[in-house]
């Protein structure tokens, strides 16, 4: 299965600024996601990064707020944008080999936005 | 109705107890089904991945789908302390992205 590296693995950032948070898979991988996960609630997804091309985002996630970017098939890149303390969240990478195939996660980036 | 539903929990049972977790989900075109185990701080670990109605073993752990009844379940046998975790059911169909319970926090008393 793939090792999927994410980074950082936490950081506590001021309102109004930004953070990137890098994914590397140890394998090529077809799918590439980024998930939210909020304390007591379930995954929620917010796109799929595509390779070479723009993001495809779920319902009630934005370009403008949550740019993507996937140059190849291992590595991915999720950036927060002009951050506010609802972005206070764990952000997870995940990857597959194809659609409805499992998916396996980095280990999250604990965000705390203050 | 959400599409999967998934009782947080807390679920606190003494070692070598006999666990079951369950889903319910809304949508008869799901046809994957896959049990997550996460440990805090961590991210979710895939245990068990099934496509079919009936039950699929692995160890100690046993999945089971019921389609008819739109139920899936997880045992876990003889639990342990390192059982504890929170464990999310996900399902998925076709082209669509997973979709994922909330999780439910297992606590395994030693």
């Amino acid at each position: 299965s793939a090792v999927i590296s994410q980074k950082p693995s936490r950081d506590i950032c001021q309102r109004g600024t930004s953070l990137t948070i890098q994914c590397q898979v140890d394998s090529q991988v077809t799918m590439m996601f980024w998930y939210r996960q909020q304390p007591g609630q379930s995954l929620t997804l917010i796109a799929t990064a595509n390779q070479g091309s723009e993001a495809t985002y779920e319902s009630g996630f934005v370009i403008d707020k949550f740019p993507i970017s996937r140059p190849n098939l291992t590595f991915s890149t999720l950036t927060v944008s002009n951050m506010s303390p609802e972005d206070s969240s764990i952000y997870l990478c995940s990857a597959s080999t194809e659609i409805n195939s499992p998916l396996h996660f980095g280990n999250g980036t604990r965000l705390t936005v203050t | 109705q959400k599409e999967v539903e998934q009782d947080p929990g807390p679920l606190s049972v003494p070692e070598g107890a006999i666990v079951s977790l369950n889903c319910t989900y809304s949508n008869s075109a799901f046809q994957y089904f896959m049990w997550y185990r996460q440990y805090s701080r961590k991210g979710p670990e895939l245990l068990m991945y099934t496509y079919s109605s009936g039950n699929k073993e692995d160890g100690r752990f046993t999945a089971q789908v019921d389609k008819s009844s739109k139920y899936i379940s997880l045992f876990i046998r003889d639990s342990q302390p390192s059982d504890s975790a929170t464990y999310l059911c996900a399902v998925a169909s076709g082209n669509t992205p997973l979709v994922f319970g909330k999780g439910t926090r297992l606590s395994v008393i030693a």
